[in-house]
């Protein structure tokens, strides 16, 4: 089947740095991908629509500014968490789109 | 605005046991149903898809069945095993946006 991959798998930061999430598909052209985040103990919660050029669309409740996507090619999204806080560290998983949806691995975030 | 419940919320039982977990959904245009698996720490395992047309899917221990006019969905373990302990995750995917909705999860327990 079609792999999403994503990189790091985890990282950790310091409070008030940013870091960025990298979200691949290795052999298909990916026209839409999907940033979702989960916090220790609930369920995935989509945060934005991310379409290849154009400006990402945002769920209600997430912080555009905060949370920068790009999705500059058809293989390639990134999720950037600007000055992160410890309140932002959660695991965020992409999925991207050709015909059907296939999920990444997802990055472990922890910010000290 | 489309929900996704599950129910229970957690479940232990002795191993051997069949066992049935739920998915409840609001809204019934869906592209999608699909039933994910995810241990402690880690990502999303797909274990079994159903379109929309379909009524269900089979894969060696596991059933899922699809009744979208009710807005349910049941994934059936057959003769459960320690192995299967994990978190089950239902997600419906929208029609015409792709994007997944994922219930709340059922995390279960089998014991030994």
């Amino acid at each position: 089947g079609a792999v999403v991959s994503q990189h790091p798998s985890w990282v950790i930061c310091k409070s008030g740095t940013s870091v960025k999430i990298e979200c691949r598909s290795l052999d298909f052209q990916a026209t839409t991908m999907f940033w979702y985040r989960q916090f220790p103990k609930q369920s995935l919660m989509l945060m934005a629509t991310s379409n290849e050029g154009s400006k990402a669309t945002y769920e209600q409740g997430v912080e555009k500014d905060k949370f920068l996507i790009n999705h500059a090619s058809l293989t390639l999204s990134t999720l950037t968490v600007t000055s992160a806080h410890p309140e932002d560290s959660s695991f965020y998983i992409c999925s991207a789109r050709s015909g059907a949806v296939f999920f990444g691995q997802g990055t472990r975030l922890t910010v000290v | 605005k489309q929900e996704v419940t599950q129910i229970p919320a957690a479940l232990s039982v002795p191993e051997g046991e069949n066992l049935v977990l739920n998915c409840s959904f609001t809204d019934s245009a869906i592209y999608n149903l699909q039933w994910f698996r995810q241990d402690p720490g880690k990502g999303l395992t797909s274990l079994l898809l159903i379109q929309s047309s379909q009524r269900e899917q089979t894969s060696g221990r596991l059933n899922a069945s699809l009744d979208k006019s009710s807005g349910r969905s049941t994934l059936y373990i057959a003769a459960s095993q320690p192995g299967d302990s994990a978190t089950y995750l239902c997600a419906v995917c929208t029609s015409g946006t792709y994007k997944y909705i994922f219930g709340t999860g059922t995390r279960l327990k089998v014991l030994a």
